[in-house]
């Protein structure tokens, strides 16, 4: 069964810096792409960042570019996202998605974890 | 403002057939398959449809998806209660080199 569990939200203070893990099983982590989804209160979905099976592609959306950085540790089967210069806009409910294939570029996402709450105020 | 347009509700009796439409352009519907998702109120998102037509294992077969040039539809016949949800599209988007998302329609069964 896949799981994904995410990790590492909490209250930070605008300008600071918060960093998220995702911990993944129930298959080959090293083979597929990951993701991060996010969704503010009361709002819909918006594809934050994407990295393929080897690291050796990577994409952010143009909201976080610049102070988003997404990586992988495949021998951890484990997904972050570090943070930087927070805004009260990137507050959300931060989602761990697996691609379907090793590069996130098209295909979909198909296994989702249940989130973790970013909360960015002073 | 999302890049495809989803109406932001949509509703029918027990039994009904619905259709949620999605609009996009031809950076991302246009040249790209379509997904839909659904997410159940305080859960997290399941993906529903995948490339344009096709069911995951579990979705019932009153679900079904199409595309036609820039524009898609989920279409639930047979409507139940168990379908009231979120239901967002998404697809691949070349100009932006990312992901977008639309606003999702919030479906009552009434």
């Amino acid at each position: 069964e896949v799981q994904l569990v995410e990790s590492g939200g909490g209250l930070v203070q605008p300008g600071r810096s918060l960093r998220l893990s995702c911990a993944a099983s129930g298959f080959t982590f090293d083979e597929y792409a990951m993701h991060w989804v996010r969704q503010a209160p009361g709002k819909g979905l918006e594809w934050v960042s994407g990295i393929s099976w080897n690291s050796g592609s990577i994409g952010y959306a143009d909201s976080v570019k610049g102070r988003f950085t997404v990586s992988r540790d495949n021998a951890k089967n484990s997904l972050y996202l570090q943070m930087n210069s927070l805004r009260a806009e990137d507050t959300a409910l931060y989602f761990c998605a697996k691609g379907s294939s090793g590069y996130f570029v098209m295909y979909y996402f198909d296994y989702w974890g249940q989130g973790t709450l970013v909360t960015v105020s002073s | 403002q999302s890049v495809l347009t989803q109406p932001p509700s949509a509703s029918g009796t027990p039994g009904q057939r619905v259709t949620i439409s999605c609009s996009g352009s031809s950076s991302n519907i246009g040249s790209n398959t379509v997904n839909w998702y659904q997410q159940l109120p305080g859960t997290a998102p399941k993906l529903f449809i995948y490339t344009n037509n096709q069911r995951p294992s579990g979705v019932p077969d009153r679900f079904s998806g199409s595309k036609s040039g820039t524009s898609a539809s989920l279409a639930i016949s047979g409507l139940q209660s168990e379908d009231e949800a979120d239901y967002y599209c998404a697809a691949w988007d070349d100009s932006l080199n990312g992901w977008v998302f639309g606003g999702g329609t919030k479906l009552t069964v009434l």
